[in-house]
């Protein structure tokens, strides 16, 4: 089983509507989150940190469940420009600070 | 505005060639990563560093892959005998861990799309 697991999708949204998706984790002692987004042929860039509390960024909102150990991204009011793949990161305490990252979710948003 | 910097950023050689990829990550970062990312693959850690030191190293190919910090500034990638299968784009990323092993963002290079023929 992989470390950290995500739908691959893709998930088609219309522009405008709302779209959420999971990353789900294995190692308990696991202790920082992120979210990072891909466009094509680009690098990962940083969307944002995850906090034990939630925390929100515009039109992003991202929720942490250690008790069900998963992390999730909610997009409300999906723009064109949000088309890309969304990585999972996590790192964990026994792990030295290794970035460990999930094959990614894609998200199309539609006209 | 600090980045994290890598060259080549395209390179194309031959079978059996030695291909090196250098890294210099950003100023004040404590900790560098090397990553593979293929189609079918997507993100494969191969090494990372910890104040110059090399932590993990699992993930690569041990018989013709090196990774080396020379100094706090460059991080270097060598394939010797590159070969077809090699062919991807490898990352290079730096980031700041705290003593509990915490991490801060990590920020990622432009990556050096490698193809070998």
């Amino acid at each position: 089983r992989k470390e950290v697991e995500q739908d691959p999708g893709p998930f088609n949204v219309p522009e405008g509507a709302t779209v959420a998706f999971n990353c789900t984790y294995s190692n308990s002692a696991s202790q920082s989150f992120f979210w990072y987004r891909q466009d094509c042929r680009k690098e990962p860039k940083l969307l944002m940190s995850v906090y034990s509390s939630g925390n929100e960024d515009g039109r992003f909102t991202a929720q942490l469940n250690r008790a069900s150990q998963y992390i999730s991204l909610l997009i409300r009011d999906s723009k064109l420009s949000d088309s890309a793949t969304y990585l999972c990161v996590v790192t964990s305490t026994d792990s030295w600070g290794k970035l460990q990252f999930g094959a990614g979710t894609q998200v199309v948003v539609t006209p | 505005d600090a980045r994290v910097t890598q060259t080549p950023r395209d390179k194309v050689t031959e079978m059996g060639q030695e291909v090196t990829m250098r890294c210099q990550p950003i100023l004040g970062h404590n900790t560098v990563f090397w990553y593979r990312q293929t189609m079918m693959q997507g993100l494969e850690l191969l090494a990372y560093f910890r104040n110059r030191a090399p932590l993990d190293d699992s993930g690569m190919p041990k018989d013709r892959f090196s990774a080396e910090m020379p100094d706090a500034t460059l991080a270097t990638l060598k394939i010797q005998p590159s070969e077809p299968r090699d062919s991807a784009v490898y990352f290079c990323a730096s980031g700041l861990v705290t003593g509990t092993g915490g991490n801060t963002e990590a920020f990622f290079g432009q990556g050096t799309r490698l193809t070998v023929v």
